[in-house]
């Protein structure tokens, strides 16, 4: 198996402008994650989808920052429009069916190093 | 509010000794607690679990304790090697089954 797909490894935007992260989870787990990781404040949890759908947006910062996830392959996190203080690396994780019951076993990706200038 | 503290600063400690690493947590109560290793570039990666019932678990030069009244859980690797040098952190899992990430220590590993 790949593993975690994202992509870009690497993103330089300039301030203002709209800005599309994607990941591929692995085949088969039902559970997605958006985590974001600084210096400053460690892995932050964005957002959680289960089974497709959003389960806890809790962690998205505000309106400029939307996540989607149209089927069981694919999902992707957008910042319109970005802003400096985005800058960081996102990463996607996901677990399979019946991790609950094992303590939720993430498996992430190697994340995409975002910078806005 | 929730808080999960490990060590900012790096330790630092011979090869073939014991490296210990700690995670406390306040106003949590967590089914399980986890932990990852994450290298400079990568992502996390899991290395073991311990659920609330348990006190200690083992996996080859690995060892997990939970001490759910003191809130902490230590993190241990005996017979270090430099390949041991990175990030470690611990992951607290409740109810919502979403892990929360504590901000992680350095481990190097000198030879």
């Amino acid at each position: 198996d790949a593993g975690v797909i994202q992509s870009p490894r690497h993103e330089v935007t300039e301030m203002g402008q709209e800005v599309t992260l994607r990941c591929k989870p692995i085949s088969g787990h039902n559970s997605l994650f958006w985590y974001r990781q600084t210096m400053m404040r460690g892995l932050e949890l964005l957002i959680y989808f289960n089974n497709n759908v959003p389960i806890d947006d809790s962690g998205m910062p505000e309106d400029r920052f939307s996540a989607k996830m149209p089927n069981a392959s694919f999902s992707t996190l957008k910042i319109q429009p970005s802003e400096p203080r985005d800058s960081a690396v996102y990463f996607c994780a996901s677990s399979p069916v019946g991790a609950r019951a094992s303590g939720e076993k993430l498996f992430f990706g190697s994340g995409t190093q975002l910078s806005v200038l | 509010s929730q808080k999960i503290e490990q060590n900012s600063e790096a330790l630092n400690i011979q090869e073939g000794k014991t490296a210990t690493l700690t995670c406390n947590y306040t106003n949590y109560s967590p089914a399980y607690l986890q932990w990852y290793r994450q290298d400079p570039g990568r992502g996390p990666v899991f290395l073991l679990l311990i659920r609330e019932n348990e006190k200690e678990k083992r996996k080859e030069r690995l060892k997990v304790t939970f001490d759910t009244t003191l809130k902490q859980s230590l993190f241990h690797i005996t017979a270090s090697q430099p390949a041991d040098s990175a990030t470690y952190l611990c992951a607290l899992v409740g109810g919502s089954y979403i892990p929360t990430f504590g901000r992680g220590t350095s481990l190097i590993v000198h030879p």
